[in-house]
């Protein structure tokens, strides 16, 4: 069964200081999105992707955040500079017939 | 907007019980259902899904889901739990003509031995 897989799996970082994650999508799927969840509680959209482009976005992504494909098939979300409460799981999926989530990043600012 | 209402934090059952867990939505097209399973510190594995055609979905690990329109619900049920379904389930709605799929806060279903 195809995979979407995220790196790292765990990543700790100091308030103020610039983090990458990163996800191999599923080959050939247009659309792609990024969600995180605090501490187990609700899963937040985040933002989606769609052809190479950003198609929506919630309010939590506002311009500390962004997201790129800097090799053009994998995807990465930057987060500028870090505050406490951007710690949290993040997942990234491609839609696929049940939308596909990777397995988390979970992001840890001290 | 679209959005989901998972109206218990948690659900308490014993095995070889029947369980429920609810959900409710709100959508202004037609809905695309879905339901999540999160075990601990793992990512979310799809159960099944409401697209269109039978109100009746059956799905993985011997769940399923009924789709109400009239009640805007697709409770998940399972005839018979086991310890090992143990964990987070979350109910989620994409609303036709969007793209990002719009989450409930999550049932924990405990089930004892």
């Amino acid at each position: 069964e195809p995979e979407v897989t995220q790196t790292p799996s765990h990543q700790v970082t100091q308030m103020g200081q610039e983090v990458i994650l990163r996800c191999v999508p599923i080959s050939n799927h247009l659309y792609f999105y990024w969600y995180r969840q605090i501490l187990g509680q609700k899963v937040e959209f985040l933002v989606s992707f769609y052809n190479n482009e950003i198609s929506e976005k919630s309010e939590i992504f506002d311009d500390q955040f962004s997201v790129e494909r800097p090799d053009g098939s994998n995807f990465t979300l930057k987060i500028r500079s870090t505050k406490l409460e951007d710690s949290a799981m993040y997942f990234c999926a491609n839609r696929t017939d049940g939308y596909t989530f990777g397995s988390g990043t979970r992001l840890t600012v001290v | 907007a679209q959005s989901v209402a998972q109206p218990e934090d948690q659900v308490n059952v014993a095995e070889g019980n029947p369980l429920t867990v609810k959900c409710t939505y709100s959508v202004s097209g037609n809905p695309y259902l879905f339901w999540y399973v999160q075990y601990p510190n793992r990512g979310l594995q799809f159960l099944l899904k409401y697209i269109t055609g039978d109100n009746l979905v059956k799905g993985s690990y011997g769940f399923e889901a009924e789709f109400n329109k009239s009640q805007t619900s697709f409770h998940l049920k399972k005839p018979s739990a086991l310890v090992s379904d143990s964990a987070l389930y979350f109910c989620a709605v994409r609303d036709e003509g969007f793209q990002k799929l719009v989450f409930g806060t999550g049932t924990r279903l405990l089930v004892s031995p």
